[in-house]
C-alpha cells in the first residue's frame, strides 16, 4: 500500500471550517482514498472515501485533486466532537487491511 | 444497532496464561480483522478472516491465534500472553474484503499481561 503524508496536529475554532490535508504522491490508479478517525478512548471510525471524484456524506467531504496525488478532508463546521486523530489511508481495491500511519491531532477549540 | 462487539473491555492477566478476547458482529459481513494499537507504533494487523473456516496473518500475528467458526464470531486467543503483548485491541469489520469497504471497529479491549 502507498504511503501517505498527513502534519501531526492542528487547530481549529468550534464552528468553523476544517481543511485535513494529506499527501500521496505514489498513489496507483486502483487505491481508494480513505479517512478514518479516532476520538479518545474509542475505536476508528470510518469518516469517508473516494476513488477519483470529490465526495460527500453527511460527516465530512473529500476534495481529491485533479492527480491524485494529494487530498482534503473538510469538516464543514467543527465541533468539540470532532477533536480526534484523523487517518488518511490509501487501500488497493484487493486488498485486506488499513495500513494507519500516524495521522493528523485535531484539536478543537471552544 | 449494527455494530462490533468486544469482551472483555478491559483485562488484567499474568504471563502465560491463556486468554480469549471475543468479538462479535451484527452485519452478516464477510470480512473481520484484529488490530492491535500500541503508542509510537499506531496499529498493525494481527490476523484477518475473508469468511468462515478463512484466516490468515496480518503484520504482527506472533503469539495470536484466531478462530472463524461463524460469520459473526472472531475470537482472539492469546495461548500463553506475555508482557508484550499488553496492548490496546480491536476488531474491525466490513461487508468484503476489498478497499472500497469501510471498515466497523470495536470498542478496543484494553490489555495488560503482568
Amino acid at each position: 500500500d502507498a504511503k501517505t503524508t498527513q502534519p501531526n496536529s492542528m487547530e481549529s475554532n468550534e464552528e468553523e471550517p476544517v481543511h485535513l490535508p494529506c499527501n500521496h504522491s505514489t498513489i496507483s490508479g486502483t487505491d481508494y482514498i480513505h479517512w478514518y478517525r479516532q476520538l479518545p478512548s474509542q475505536g476508528p471510525e470510518y469518516v469517508i472515501h473516494g476513488l477519483t471524484s470529490n465526495v460527500n456524506n453527511r460527516m465530512a467531504s473529500l476534495a481529491i485533486a485533479e492527480d491524485r496525488k494529494s487530498s482534503t478532508l473538510i469538516l464543514h463546521r467543527a465541533t468539540l466532537r470532532d477533536a480526534a486523530v484523523y487517518y488518511c489511508i490509501l487501500r488497493d481495491e484487493s486488498s485486506y487491511k488499513l495500513i494507519f500511519g500516524s495521522g493528523t491531532r485535531l484539536l478543537v477549540r471552544p | 444497532e449494527a455494530q462490533v462487539t468486544q469482551n472483555p473491555r478491559y483485562l488484567i492477566t499474568v504471563t502465560g496464561k491463556k486468554l480469549t478476547v471475543t468479538c462479535s458482529q451484527n452485519m452478516n459481513h464477510e470480512y473481520m480483522s484484529w488490530y492491535r494499537q500500541d503508542p509510537g507504533l499506531g496499529l498493525r494487523q494481527i490476523y484477518y478472516s475473508m469468511n468462515v473456516e478463512v484466516t490468515d496473518k496480518g503484520d504482527v500475528p506472533e503469539g495470536y491465534k484466531v478462530s472463524r467458526k461463524e460469520k459473526r464470531n472472531f475470537p482472539l486467543i492469546l495461548e500463553s500472553p506475555s508482557p508484550n503483548q499488553t496492548s490496546l485491541y480491536f476488531c474491525a469489520s466490513s461487508l468484503l474484503a476489498g478497499g472500497y469497504n469501510e471498515q466497523f471497529f470495536g470498542p478496543g479491549t484494553r490489555l495488560t499481561v503482568l
